[in-house]
């Protein structure tokens, strides 16, 4: 199977700390995207990252990539409570393959 | 319009029963897909086409059989499923392919 693995497999917080989600992957791949879930249903795309970029930045998050470990990490920063919800990482591999990743649960408490 | 649309929302059928799920979108993307999740587990691929083309089939039994009838469009056809089948199915369609996924909110599929 190529899918990875995510650490921690949940995760609770304040509001105003840090989140950091860890994702490993199997082999090379083209991008690594990360996705948001709340409560089961619709799933919404917050940032992708090339295989030959080592950061990214969008708003509160932060994505990195080592592609020599095979891993990426996304914190956010700043959490709200309307940041509870399940994170994925998603690597897409040769072929056009997204696998999504176990996820991480996060619940940030007000 | 940049939503991914899936009907019906839910959806209760029989074993022996015929059915189908439909996805549009009209962000004019060029690659549109099936994913298939159970409670609490991550999605799962099921299907890929690209350019109105199946590129992937991730070994996904007979009884569901993808078509994309134009660019805009997206159908799953079931039948004879089993119980086990009961699932959230999740259409998502992208710029280019694997890259940037809009998902619809699914179908919740249960088979009785």
């Amino acid at each position: 199977s190529q899918q990875g693995e995510e650490d921690p497999q949940a995760l609770s917080i304040q509001e105003g700390e840090n989140a950091t989600m860890n994702c490993s992957y199997k082999t090379s791949i083209n991008n690594l995207q990360w996705y948001r879930q709340n409560s089961g249903r619709g799933l919404v795309h917050l940032i992708l990252i090339r295989s030959n970029e080592r950061e990214k930045h969008s708003g509160r998050l932060r994505v990195t990539l080592d592609t020599s470990k095979k891993s990426s990490s996304l914190l956010i920063t700043a959490s709200r409570a309307a940041d509870t919800a399940s994170y994925f990482c998603a690597p897409t591999y040769i072929g056009f393959k997204t696998i999504f990743g176990a996820g991480t649960r996060l619940f940030v408490k007000a | 319009d940049t939503e991914v649309t899936q009907t019906p929302k839910h959806l209760v059928m029989g074993m022996t029963n015929k059915k189908s799920l439909k996805c549009e979108q009209h962000m004019g993307h060029r690659a549109m897909y099936w994913y298939k999740q159970k409670a609490k587990k991550p999605p799962e691929l099921m299907f890929v086409y690209s350019y109105e083309k199946l590129s992937i089939n991730e070994s996904v039994p007979s009884r569901f059989s993808p078509e994309c009838p134009n660019s805009s469009l997206l159908n799953l056809h079931l039948h004879a499923l089993q119980p086990e089948d009961s699932a959230l199915y999740l259409c998502a369609s992208s710029q280019e392919p694997g890259e940037g996924y809009t998902f619809g909110s699914g179908t919740r599929l249960t088979v009785v």
